[in-house]
């Protein structure tokens, strides 16, 4: 059964410019949650997608937003970039909000 | 307000013998906790989680342990091998939090041959 997995693994932007980062769950699972680790810090929750809908976001500024398309695969969208937008980026998926979390392979955003 | 602290950054144990990470958390509301492993530039690989209603869950050699009444976590590697060697977070959540984990800061685990 394939995992998580994400597009690009990594990307380099300049500040001010947009990044779109994609997940594709596991085959069956219908939540798609997204978490950013900065250097030297924890993973940090981005935002929680089922069945198609925002349904719960961390305390991140709105130029972080996302979707989630009806295969249930998702875009994490980060507008006008800044320099600490620089970290890895995790999706991870589960069956419902009460399953376990697994992670994708991650998406490294560099903002120079 | 971190809710899930791992007080040691880091943990050094001979092959063979047990590792012991521990994990403390705050809110009284979590009802499930988890452990993952982290290599560097990777996603984190889930391990094992426990329910709130249960003080232990085992799964080969990885052991973890649930204390409520002092909100506290561990996780027993046993016996340790090389290739455990990685960083190991905890997490937790709770119904009301909209499925959100909040993790803690991880522990750099090194196991020696």
């Amino acid at each position: 059964e394939a995992g998580v997995t994400q597009s690009p693994t990594h990307l380099i932007k300049t500040r001010g410019q947009q990044a779109t980062l994609r997940c594709s769950p596991i085959s069956g699972h219908t939540s798609v949650y997204w978490y950013q680790q900065a250097l030297g810090l924890g993973l940090q929750f981005l935002l929680w997608y089922d069945e198609g809908e925002e349904r719960n976001r961390g305390n991140f500024p709105p130029r972080f937003s996302g979707r989630q398309f009806p295969n249930y695969s998702s875009e994490l969208n980060v507008n006008a970039l800044e320099l600490e937008d620089s970290a890895l980026y995790l999706c991870a998926s589960s069956f419902n909000d009460q399953e376990t979390q697994y992670f994708g392979p991650g998406t490294r955003l560099l903002v120079l | 307000d971190q809710q899930v602290k791992q007080n040691s950054p880091s943990l050094s144990v001979q092959e063979g013998r047990i590792s012991i990470l521990n994990c403390d958390y705050t809110n009284s509301m979590f009802d499930y906790f988890l452990w993952y492993k982290k290599y560097p530039a990777e996603g984190p690989t889930f391990l094992i989680s426990i329910s709130s209603i249960k003080d232990k869950n085992e799964d080969g050699r990885f052991t973890v342990f649930l204390n409520k009444s002092a909100k506290h976590l561990s996780l027993h590697i046993v016996p340790s091998q090389p290739g455990d060697s990685a960083v190991y977070f905890c997490a937790a959540s709770a119904h009301n939090q909209g499925g959100k984990l909040i993790f803690g800061q991880g522990t750099e685990l090194s196991v020696k041959p």
